[in-house]
């Protein structure tokens, strides 16, 4: 079946430090999404992407989709406390009817 | 506050014993999925709903069931518990489903079950 690989697992980076995380999937996604997740909180939808090489931001936030449409990226600009959470991508496989999520990387920060 | 809301928020319980996770969608939201998500874990999805019937189906163990009932609110039930399914249970809904269009999901707060 689908599945979809995030890595890193865990980061840690010094407040002001940018942040990287990837995702991977084993077929080509009809969408992608990035949620979220704040410690003892409840994802929360951030972002949709849909077509091949679609770049989107919002603020610090800068989402990336592949030209294959298998892989995806969320890039954060000089981190804040705020940014502390897991961020969890999950992937449409095209022909498929449920989003598959990674296993998410949590970010701390140091301040 | 994502609209969905889930009952009860703790539900402290023993092996062998059987509960019930009851989910109400966001307003005018058709479809319901559940989740499951232990310790440091990811989320492992479980079930989905759509207007009343299911959809897909997850990793969901024979002793768990779901259904969504015409008021589309929907209810997991988990029987013969073991220490191992202590976890935090989400709900959550979106609009549509796959790819009919928005499959924004919104989710509750969880409940979180503890098997002792």
């Amino acid at each position: 079946g689908q599945q979809v690989m995030q890595i890193p697992q865990y980061q840690h980076v010094q407040e002001g430090e940018d942040f990287t995380t990837y995702c991977n999937s084993s077929t080509t996604l009809s969408n992608i999404q990035w949620y979220k997740q704040r410690p003892g909180g409840h994802p929360v939808f951030l972002i949709q992407l849909v077509k091949s090489g679609e770049v989107k931001k919002q603020k610090r936030l800068t989402f990336q989709f592949g030209e294959a449409k298998k892989n995806s990226s969320l890039h954060i600009t000089a981190t804040q406390t705020t940014d502390v959470g897991t961020y969890f991508c999950a992937g449409l496989s095209q022909g498929a009817q449920k989003l598959v999520f990674g296993q998410g990387t949590r970010l701390t920060i140091n301040p | 506050d994502s609209g969905v809301t889930q009952t009860p928020k703790h539900l402290i319980t023993a092996t062998g014993q059987r509960v019930t996770l009851r989910c109400s969608p966001r307003s005018g939201d058709l479809s319901v999925y559940w989740y499951q998500q232990s310790l440091d874990q990811g989320l492992q999805f479980l079930i989905q709903y759509y207007n009343g019937e299911e959809r897909a189906k997850g990793n969901i163990l024979e002793r768990f069931s779901a259904q969504q009932f015409p008021d589309l609110h929907s209810e997991l039930n988990l029987s013969s518990l073991e220490l191992g399914d202590s976890a935090l249970y989400f709900c959550a809904s979106s609009v549509a489903w796959g790819l009919a269009g928005n499959n924004e999901q919104f989710f509750g707060p969880g409940t979180r079950l503890t098997v002792l």
